[in-house]
Protein backbone atom coordinates (compact mmCIF):
# COMPACT_ATOMS: atom_id res chain seq x y z
CA UNK A 1 0.00 0.00 0.00
CA UNK A 2 0.99 3.41 -0.54
CA UNK A 3 2.31 5.43 1.94
CA UNK A 4 1.02 8.57 1.11
CA UNK A 5 -2.21 10.16 1.29
CA UNK A 6 -2.97 12.99 -1.10
CA UNK A 7 -6.50 14.86 -2.19
CA UNK A 8 -8.21 13.62 -5.56
CA UNK A 9 -8.32 16.57 -7.37
CA UNK A 10 -7.14 20.12 -7.27
CA UNK A 11 -7.62 23.15 -9.54
CA UNK A 12 -5.55 26.60 -9.52
CA UNK A 13 -5.51 29.52 -11.62
CA UNK A 14 -2.57 30.06 -13.84
CA UNK A 15 -0.17 32.19 -13.34
CA UNK A 16 -0.91 31.43 -9.72
CA UNK A 17 0.74 29.45 -7.24
CA UNK A 18 -0.42 25.94 -6.85
CA UNK A 19 0.40 24.37 -3.63
CA UNK A 20 -0.04 20.10 -3.44
CA UNK A 21 -0.77 18.46 -0.06
CA UNK A 22 0.73 15.53 0.84
CA UNK A 23 0.73 13.69 4.00
CA UNK A 24 3.34 10.63 5.13
CA UNK A 25 2.65 10.32 8.98
CA UNK A 26 4.48 6.95 8.77
CA UNK A 27 8.18 7.95 7.09
CA UNK A 28 10.80 6.66 8.74
CA UNK A 29 14.46 8.40 9.37
CA UNK A 30 16.06 6.61 6.22
CA UNK A 31 13.32 7.72 3.85
CA UNK A 32 12.66 10.80 0.90
CA UNK A 33 9.84 12.89 0.03
CA UNK A 34 9.97 12.49 -4.08
CA UNK A 35 7.31 13.75 -6.51
CA UNK A 36 6.24 12.73 -9.85
CA UNK A 37 3.86 14.27 -12.23
CA UNK A 38 2.45 12.12 -15.38
CA UNK A 39 0.81 14.40 -18.31
CA UNK A 40 -1.28 12.68 -20.15
CA UNK A 41 -0.18 9.57 -22.29
CA UNK A 42 3.33 9.68 -20.71
CA UNK A 43 5.34 8.55 -18.59
CA UNK A 44 6.36 10.05 -14.79
CA UNK A 45 8.53 12.60 -14.75
CA UNK A 46 10.91 13.62 -11.73
CA UNK A 47 10.20 16.83 -9.86
CA UNK A 48 11.96 17.18 -7.07
CA UNK A 49 13.09 15.32 -3.34
CA UNK A 50 13.72 15.74 -0.02
CA UNK A 51 14.57 14.29 3.03
CA UNK A 52 14.11 17.54 5.75
CA UNK A 53 15.29 20.25 4.92
CA UNK A 54 13.17 22.23 2.02
CA UNK A 55 14.29 22.27 -1.43
CA UNK A 56 13.86 24.51 -4.42
CA UNK A 57 14.54 23.73 -8.15
CA UNK A 58 13.69 25.25 -11.34
CA UNK A 59 10.30 23.78 -11.49
CA UNK A 60 9.35 23.87 -8.27
CA UNK A 61 9.62 24.15 -4.56
CA UNK A 62 9.36 21.19 -1.26
CA UNK A 63 8.43 22.28 2.15
CA UNK A 64 8.38 19.22 4.61
CA UNK A 65 7.02 20.24 7.79
CA UNK A 66 9.58 19.87 10.64
CA UNK A 67 8.26 16.74 11.89
CA UNK A 68 8.01 15.31 8.11
CA UNK A 69 5.09 13.78 8.61
CA UNK A 70 3.30 16.07 5.89
CA UNK A 71 4.82 18.26 2.85
CA UNK A 72 3.50 20.69 0.33
CA UNK A 73 4.76 21.03 -3.40
CA UNK A 74 4.80 24.23 -4.84
CA UNK A 75 4.34 25.08 -8.65
CA UNK A 76 5.28 28.98 -8.45
CA UNK A 77 3.64 30.40 -11.40
CA UNK A 78 1.22 27.40 -13.05
CA UNK A 79 0.94 27.48 -16.74
CA UNK A 80 -1.54 25.51 -18.98
CA UNK A 81 1.62 22.83 -19.36
CA UNK A 82 1.21 21.85 -15.36
CA UNK A 83 -2.06 20.30 -15.74
CA UNK A 84 -1.09 16.68 -14.98
CA UNK A 85 -1.26 13.96 -12.40
CA UNK A 86 1.04 14.82 -9.34
CA UNK A 87 2.39 11.99 -7.27
CA UNK A 88 3.55 12.21 -3.89
CA UNK A 89 5.87 8.90 -3.22
CA UNK A 90 8.45 8.07 0.60
CA UNK A 91 11.12 6.20 -0.76
CA UNK A 92 14.05 4.36 1.09
CA UNK A 93 17.12 4.55 0.60
CA UNK A 94 19.14 2.42 3.00
CA UNK A 95 20.98 -0.56 1.47
CA UNK A 96 18.63 -3.34 2.87
CA UNK A 97 15.57 -1.75 1.68
CA UNK A 98 13.38 -3.35 -0.91
CA UNK A 99 13.63 -0.33 -3.28
CA UNK A 100 10.21 -0.70 -4.98
CA UNK A 101 8.51 2.78 -5.50
CA UNK A 102 5.07 2.64 -4.26
CA UNK A 103 2.74 5.00 -6.28
CA UNK A 104 -0.63 5.95 -4.72
CA UNK A 105 -3.33 7.90 -6.91
CA UNK A 106 -2.16 11.23 -6.94
CA UNK A 107 -3.55 14.39 -7.46
CA UNK A 108 -5.20 15.53 -10.18
CA UNK A 109 -4.36 19.40 -10.63
CA UNK A 110 -6.25 20.85 -13.47
CA UNK A 111 -5.07 24.68 -14.18
CA UNK A 112 -7.72 26.89 -15.56
CA UNK A 113 -7.07 30.06 -18.15
CA UNK B 1 21.70 11.58 -24.79
CA UNK B 2 18.77 9.38 -25.40
CA UNK B 3 16.16 9.03 -22.49
CA UNK B 4 14.59 5.72 -21.46
CA UNK B 5 13.55 3.68 -25.09
CA UNK B 6 10.89 1.26 -24.73
CA UNK B 7 9.44 -0.55 -27.55
CA UNK B 8 6.99 -1.25 -29.14
CA UNK B 9 4.52 2.00 -28.29
CA UNK B 10 1.36 -0.04 -28.87
CA UNK B 11 0.71 -3.78 -29.28
CA UNK B 12 -2.57 -5.51 -30.06
CA UNK B 13 -2.23 -9.90 -28.49
CA UNK B 14 -5.21 -11.69 -28.33
CA UNK B 15 -6.32 -13.94 -24.81
CA UNK B 16 -3.51 -16.84 -24.00
CA UNK B 17 -0.27 -15.59 -25.64
CA UNK B 18 2.74 -14.24 -24.57
CA UNK B 19 4.20 -11.06 -24.92
CA UNK B 20 7.98 -9.01 -24.72
CA UNK B 21 8.27 -5.87 -23.65
CA UNK B 22 11.68 -4.54 -24.07
CA UNK B 23 13.45 -1.60 -22.42
CA UNK B 24 16.93 0.30 -23.15
CA UNK B 25 18.07 2.35 -19.89
CA UNK B 26 19.82 5.46 -20.38
CA UNK B 27 23.50 5.11 -20.77
CA UNK B 28 25.47 4.85 -17.31
CA UNK B 29 22.23 3.56 -15.47
CA UNK B 30 22.59 0.18 -13.98
CA UNK B 31 18.93 -0.65 -12.49
CA UNK B 32 15.78 -1.06 -14.73
CA UNK B 33 12.21 -1.16 -13.46
CA UNK B 34 9.19 -2.13 -14.73
CA UNK B 35 5.15 -0.44 -13.51
CA UNK B 36 2.03 -1.74 -14.76
CA UNK B 37 -0.82 1.46 -15.32
CA UNK B 38 -3.92 0.43 -15.73
CA UNK B 39 -6.36 3.35 -17.02
CA UNK B 40 -7.33 5.59 -14.22
CA UNK B 41 -4.45 4.65 -11.32
CA UNK B 42 -0.81 4.83 -10.43
CA UNK B 43 1.77 2.89 -11.82
CA UNK B 44 2.09 -0.33 -10.05
CA UNK B 45 5.42 -1.88 -9.04
CA UNK B 46 6.25 -5.00 -11.13
CA UNK B 47 10.09 -5.35 -10.66
CA UNK B 48 13.30 -4.00 -10.56
CA UNK B 49 17.01 -5.29 -11.57
CA UNK B 50 20.19 -3.85 -10.58
CA UNK B 51 23.34 -5.19 -11.94
CA UNK B 52 21.34 -8.02 -14.07
CA UNK B 53 19.87 -9.45 -10.43
CA UNK B 54 16.22 -8.84 -9.35
CA UNK B 55 15.92 -6.98 -6.42
CA UNK B 56 12.35 -6.28 -5.82
CA UNK B 57 9.54 -8.14 -7.26
CA UNK B 58 5.60 -6.54 -6.99
CA UNK B 59 2.39 -8.53 -6.13
CA UNK B 60 2.05 -10.20 -9.62
CA UNK B 61 1.59 -14.06 -10.71
CA UNK B 62 4.29 -15.92 -11.83
CA UNK B 63 3.13 -15.37 -15.85
CA UNK B 64 5.14 -12.14 -15.18
CA UNK B 65 8.87 -12.25 -15.27
CA UNK B 66 11.58 -10.29 -16.37
CA UNK B 67 15.04 -10.41 -17.10
CA UNK B 68 18.11 -7.74 -17.46
CA UNK B 69 20.92 -8.01 -20.29
CA UNK B 70 24.75 -7.57 -19.90
CA UNK B 71 24.29 -3.95 -21.46
CA UNK B 72 21.47 -2.90 -18.34
CA UNK B 73 18.76 -3.40 -21.07
CA UNK B 74 15.85 -5.38 -19.74
CA UNK B 75 12.90 -7.61 -20.95
CA UNK B 76 9.71 -8.10 -19.34
CA UNK B 77 7.44 -10.89 -20.73
CA UNK B 78 3.95 -11.63 -19.96
CA UNK B 79 2.50 -15.14 -20.29
CA UNK B 80 -1.22 -16.81 -20.68
CA UNK B 81 -2.59 -13.40 -21.25
CA UNK B 82 -5.67 -11.86 -19.66
CA UNK B 83 -7.74 -9.75 -20.75
CA UNK B 84 -7.09 -7.98 -17.60
CA UNK B 85 -3.14 -7.46 -18.33
CA UNK B 86 -4.21 -5.04 -20.90
CA UNK B 87 -2.64 -1.76 -19.35
CA UNK B 88 0.21 0.78 -20.14
CA UNK B 89 3.65 -0.70 -19.30
CA UNK B 90 6.56 1.65 -18.03
CA UNK B 91 9.75 1.15 -17.77
CA UNK B 92 12.10 3.63 -15.52
CA UNK B 93 15.85 3.40 -15.17
CA UNK B 94 17.92 4.74 -12.87
CA UNK B 95 21.74 4.75 -11.84
CA UNK B 96 21.68 2.12 -8.84
CA UNK B 97 17.77 1.83 -7.99
CA UNK B 98 17.75 4.30 -5.19
CA UNK B 99 17.74 7.55 -6.51
CA UNK B 100 15.31 9.67 -8.92
CA UNK B 101 13.85 7.38 -11.83
CA UNK B 102 13.60 8.44 -15.16
CA UNK B 103 10.75 6.82 -17.35
CA UNK B 104 10.04 5.88 -20.83
CA UNK B 105 7.40 6.69 -22.82
CA UNK B 106 5.83 3.19 -22.24
CA UNK B 107 4.21 0.43 -24.14
CA UNK B 108 0.44 0.30 -24.87
CA UNK B 109 -0.55 -3.91 -24.29
CA UNK B 110 -3.94 -3.85 -25.28
CA UNK B 111 -5.24 -7.99 -24.64
CA UNK B 112 -8.67 -8.69 -27.17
Amino acid sequence: DAKTTQPPSMDCAEGRAANLPCNHSTISGNEYVYWYRQIHSQGPQYIIHGLKNNETNEMASLIITEDRKSSTLILPHATLRDTAVYYCIVVSTGYSSASKIIFGSGTRLSIRP
Amino acid sequence: DAGVTQSPTHLIKTRGQHVTLRCSPISGHKSVSWYQQVLGQGPQFIFQYYEKEERGRGNFPDRFSARQFPNYSSELNVNALLLGDSALYLCASSFAGREKLFFGSGTQLSVL
